[in-house]
């Protein structure tokens, strides 16, 4: 059973970088499969923030496009995320998810984590 | 970038009613379209991909339809439990994506 675990800082300084792992158990990252970022404000919907390939291939949603990177460690079965200069708007729920893929062209997050708070406060 | 717009966003049903929701992609998608629920405090749950394909374990009363800019997720007879939030998501190019704004079905 494919499970993810996101894991980071729940609290972050304005303008300072947030940090987010998302560690994958019950599957292979290099086993093929996209991975992927979401995000999710208090009482609001979800945003996409970036998708990864387990070669590395990365992909961004352009309005965070300046300020993400999307990382794939395929020795630890890992894929991680990082937001810079953030500001209270960046505040919220953090989800990771398995992005599956049916003949190369349908895409869809098949497996998502449990999700992960981050706070952005002086 | 693809824009997606959902109505209504937010219905009041009764268990037991025909819901149906309405995704609007802002320009054609084929059928690179999914739908997920979400629950207050949880991950959302893939439904439906590719605009009609249930997945495995969701039950039959949910069905999609659509392509191209319209799609429409249809709970044929609704349950307790599918009280939430729904989501469209299109995937119209690899590995990038845009959700809908969402609607919540809540009881009347």
């Amino acid at each position: 059973q494919v499970q993810l675990q996101e894991s980071g800082p729940g609290l972050v300084k304005p303008s300072e970088t947030l940090s987010l792992t998302c560690a994958v158990s019950g599957y292979s990252i290099s086993s093929g499969s996209y991975w992927g970022w979401i995000r999710q404000p208090p009482g609001k919907g979800l945003e996409w923030i970036a998708s990864i390939y387990h070669t590395g291939s990365t992909y961004y949603n352009p309005s965070l496009r300046s300020r993400v990177t999307i990382s794939v460690d395929t020795s630890k079965n890992q894929f991680s995320l990082r937001l810079s200069s953030v500001t209270a708007a960046d505040t919220a729920v953090f989800y990771c998810a398995r992005v599956a893929y049916r003949d190369y062209l349908y895409y869809y997050m098949d497996v998502w984590g449990r999700g992960t708070t981050v706070i952005v406060s002086s | 970038d693809i824009q997606m717009t959902q109505s209504p966003s937010s219905l009041p049903a009764s268990v037991g009613d025909k819901v149906t929701i309405t995704c609007r992609a802002s320009q054609s998608i084929d059928s690179y379209l999914n739908w997920y629920q979400q629950k207050p405090g949880k991950a959302p749950k893939l439904l439906i991909s590719a605009a009609s394909s249930l997945q495995s374990g969701v039950p039959s009363r949910f069905s999609g339809s659509g392509s191209g800019t319209d799609f429409t997720l249809t709970i044929s007879s609704l349950q307790p439990e599918d009280f939430a939030t729904y989501y469209c998501q299109q995937s119209h190019s690899t590995a990038i994506f845009t959700f809908g704004p969402g609607t919540k079905v809540d009881i009347k």
